[in-house]
């Protein structure tokens, strides 16, 4: 069973609106972690953003905020005023412990999303 | 500046033809982890290491071989590369006592062609 799912493979947005993706995601541990990470096309990964299981409050960085409703399990990614640069794949992660403390990081297929001028 | 390298970024290789990726990261990171990206299919993690000496298989480890003997290096070997081998690689290092918490550094990734 999938355990990040990333339902929209891509969208367009209009430059300057808010833009939401989702994220849903699947485990049984009560301590895990949420980030979001943004994959220009030249290819490298961009943290952008982290949510603790235990935080109560929604995190922030700039433009990027995580709404994050755990009864429900997902931590979906918001962009305010989006901007040309904008325009990127982005992963939805869980980062949990398995095993003998191995801190894998799981991914969503990620969104692709493209900003109009 | 704080950052994980990758070498080589492109590679185009033949079948069966040994090949190594390096890694280096200079922020004394204990974990280090090596994923495959494919379309369609996110990053799928091979090997991952929790210090010097310690290395364990992820879920994709068929094919590939790594060693932890420095604290800064975490090669990526392909002993007999196969066409299946062809993607898109990244490095990747973190705090261990972060945990959960940990947000990964990636290196800039390796394209690999296996032909």
């Amino acid at each position: 069973a999938q355990k990040i799912t990333q339902t929209q493979p891509g969208m367009f947005v209009q430059e300057k609106e808010a833009v939401t993706l989702d994220c849903t995601y699947d485990t049984s541990d009560q301590s895990y972690g949420l980030f979001w990470y943004k994959q220009p096309s030249s290819g490298e990964m961009i943290f952008l953003i982290y949510q603790g299981s235990y935080d109560e409050q929604n995190a922030t960085e700039g433009r990027y905020s995580l709404n994050f409703q755990k009864a429900r399990k997902s931590a979906n990614l918001v962009i305010s005023a989006s901007q040309l640069g904008d325009s990127a794949m982005y992963f939805c992660a869980m980062r949990e412990v398995r095993g003998d403390s191995n801190y894998q990081l799981i991914w969503g297929a990620g969104t692709k999303l493209i900003i109009k001028p | 500046e704080a950052q994980v390298t990758q070498n080589p970024r492109y590679l185009i290789t033949v079948t069966g033809k040994k090949l190594t990726v390096t890694c280096s990261q200079n922020m004394n990171h204990e974990y280090m982890s090596w994923y495959r990206q494919d379309p369609g299919l996110g990053l799928r993690q091979i090997y991952y290491s929790m210090n010097v000496e310690v290395t364990d298989k992820g879920d994709v480890p068929e094919g590939y071989k790594v060693s932890r003997k420095e604290k800064r290096n975490f090669p990526l070997i392909l002993e007999s590369p196969s066409p299946n081998q062809t993607s898109l690689y990244f490095c990747a290092s973190s705090l261990h006592q972060q945990g959960v918490r940990a947000s990964l550094t990636f290196g800039a990734g390796s394209r690999l062609t296996v032909l």
